[in-house]
Parts: structure tokens; sequence; C-alpha cells
């Protein structure tokens, strides 16, 4: 599949479990991003990576954990997760670091923690 | 503070008519601003970019820095364009900022 490819589509996790989200671009893009979006609420940047080294951080809680092994993957790995934490989890990848050029988006993980 | 806003949540047009999603932002620097659309069931995408000067699916946006604004426009709706449109600000380095998003609901 080209594009950006996020697995799993659907996650339901408890508030012990240990789970990661999965993101994958094979669009040779230099800069991947993770976003949460919340009902009602714009979309929130949580990480940045670009040329897997991670240049933004936006106040992200500890208990979200990212990790990019190389540039066409990007994992969020999740632990001890508040029901409010709750989102559509989107993955993006841009051609440059700027991302000057928009964004090409994945189709998310809805997650929903009980 | 750098912001995006959306003043529409809804916005309702019937088929044939013009259509003007707004957008305004707040940002000291030299402004990059995008719009993306996501349809039912599809994902986020990359609908224009303000620096391309483009027209896309005949929608066109104008920058416009004296009212900091960039609002989507198009002459003419049609039902396909019944989506949620999202404007976004590129601030510089690796940030973008995305407006709450208004939804276009195009009636026959």
């Amino acid at each position: 599949e080209t594009g950006v490819t996020q697995t799993p589509r659907h996650l339901v996790m408890g508030m012990t479990n240990k789970k990661s989200l999965k993101c994958e671009q094979h669009l040779g893009h230099n800069a991947m991003y993770w976003y949460k979006q919340s009902a009602k609420k714009p979309l929130e940047l949580m990480f940045v990576y670009s040329l897997e080294e991670r240049v933004e951080n936006n106040s992200v809680p500890s208990r979200f954990s990212p990790e990019c092994p190389n540039s066409s993957h990007l994992f969020l790995h999740l632990h001890t997760l508040q029901p409010e934490d709750s989102a559509l989890y989107l993955c993006a990848s841009s051609q440059e670091p700027t991302g000057n050029y928009g964004y090409t988006f994945g189709s998310g993980t809805r997650l929903t923690v009980v | 503070a750098q912001r995006v806003t959306q003043p529409e949540k809804l916005l309702s047009v019937f088929k044939g008519a013009p259509v003007e999603l707004k957008c305004n932002y707040s940002y000291s620097g030299s402004p990059e601003l995008f719009w993306y659309v996501q349809y039912s069931r599809q994902r986020l995408q990359l609908l224009l970019r303000h620096i391309s000067r483009e027209s896309i699916k005949g929608f066109t946006a104008d920058l416009n820095k004296g009212e900091t604004s960039f609002h989507l426009k198009k002459p003419f709706a049609q039902e396909e364009d019944s989506a949620m449109y999202y404007c976004a600000l590129h601030t510089g380095g690796f940030k973008t900022i995305f407006g709450a998003g208004t939804r276009l609901f195009v009636k026959a």
C-alpha cells in the first residue's frame, strides 16, 4: 500500500495495559508526525521526527512514548493511559522536515481507553 | 499567540450556490497556510497551499495579510464538496496549527 498506513485501525485498552500504535510511510518523506484528534477540538501536534530524530515534543505526558527506528516507521507506545486519552491518533508525513509542502495523513487509530 | 480560527462549525449551501469557508489566523511572522479536506470515511488530505496559488476542484484561497485571513472559496458548490474542511497555519520550524474545522453540507 502506498501513502501512510496506520495500524491498528481501532484499539480498546485498559488503563493498565501497554500497547503500541504503528505508522508506516512509503513516500520517501523525511519527517513524520503524531497528531491527536479529540472530539470537538482541533488537531493537536504531539511529536515530530525529522530524519529519525525527535525535533518537537509538544508537552505530551510521558505515558505517550514515540519511537522512530527509521525514516519509514513511527511508533507511539502507550502505557497507563487515562480515559481522556481516548481519541483518534493520526500519523502524518511530509516531504521535507519543515512541512512546507503540506502533510500526507494516515487513516488514524481510534483509541478507546476503558 | 499563534492561532487559527474557523468561525463556522457548519455551513450549509444549495448546489450551484457560491461557498466561502472562513479562516482567520494569528501569527506575527510570515504565514504559510493550507486547506485540508476530509470526505466521509476518507483520510484527511491536503486540498491546497497558498504558496502554490493553485485551484483544486474549483476551490481557491487567497491570503489577505491585512485581514489575516485565508478564506476558501468556490463559485458553484457541488454535492461532492460536502466534507469537513480544516484551515492550517505552518509557523515555521516543524509546527502546523489546525483550526477546529468547518463542516460543509451541500444540499441538492
